[in-house]
């Protein structure tokens, strides 16, 4: 099945700097990727997702980048903020066939932390 | 947008008792949803997936005879832990798609289970 791996899993920034949250996969058949962000207690919050026909996507202060051929993909944020301050999470899913359709698989998670 | 309804947010109960949690999808039909368990600082490990109509599929090392799980309508999915102990103290959070190619994955808010 397919293994997501999330780096790192603590970050802590200046309020303004950047923060940057990579991951790995290991099914190349995984073609839809989410990032999700969790506070304490609630339901994850879809913030970003790119799927594999792209290599880029921007919201924002918020970019995704995926690069297929490596297995990874990964979430930047700009012009952190405190409220920026959560658990995001990564993960994997794939629409082919087989016991892994639709399955969705975490990354570890990394814990962010906007200092003002 | 697509809303998935879980119930009840918190609960206690005794060992060795059943606990049963309801994941709804208010607004689209869903032949598929999945439960995840969430220890705490840990990330969302899916437990099964549950299929409309036929037998949920679990994931390795989950016990199929305590997890119970029904998914007896297009919009209705429950998962009762039965005979419960205080390692099934989590955070089970259940996730729907309408269409996960198109429109990706709606969370439930979770459910705190506690056992006492």
């Amino acid at each position: 099945g397919e293994n997501v791996e999330q780096h790192p899993s603590t970050l802590s920034v200046q309020e303004g700097d950047s923060a940057v949250i990579k991951c790995t996969y290991s099914d190349s058949a995984s073609n839809y990727f989410p990032w999700y962000k969790q506070e304490l207690g609630k339901r994850p919050q879809l913030i970003i997702d790119i799927r594999s026909n792209v290599g880029e996507k921007k919201d924002q202060r918020i970019a995704v980048t995926l690069n297929k051929t490596a297995k990874h993909f990964s979430l930047h944020i700009t012009e952190t903020q405190p409220e920026d301050s959560a658990v995001y999470f990564c993960a994997a899913s794939s629409n082919a066939g087989g016991t892994s359709y639709g399955k969705l698989t975490f990354g570890q998670g990394t814990i962010l932390t906007v200092h003002p | 947008g697509a809303v998935v309804s879980q119930h009840p947010s918190r609960v206690i109960c005794k060992s060795g008792t059943s606990v049963k949690i309801e994941c709804r999808s208010l607004d689209f039909q869903a032949t598929t949803m999945f439960w995840y368990r969430q220890f705490p600082k840990q990330s969302l490990m899916l437990m099964a997936t549950s299929n409309e109509g036929s037998k949920a599929t679990y994931e390795q090392g989950v016990e199929k005879d305590k997890f119970l799980i029904n998914h007896a309508s297009l919009t209705l999915s429950t998962l009762t832990v039965t005979s419960a102990h205080p390692e099934d103290s989590s955070f089970y959070i259940c996730s729907a798609s309408e269409d996960f190619t198109n429109y990706g994955y709606t969370f439930g808010s979770g459910t705190r289970l506690t056992v006492v």
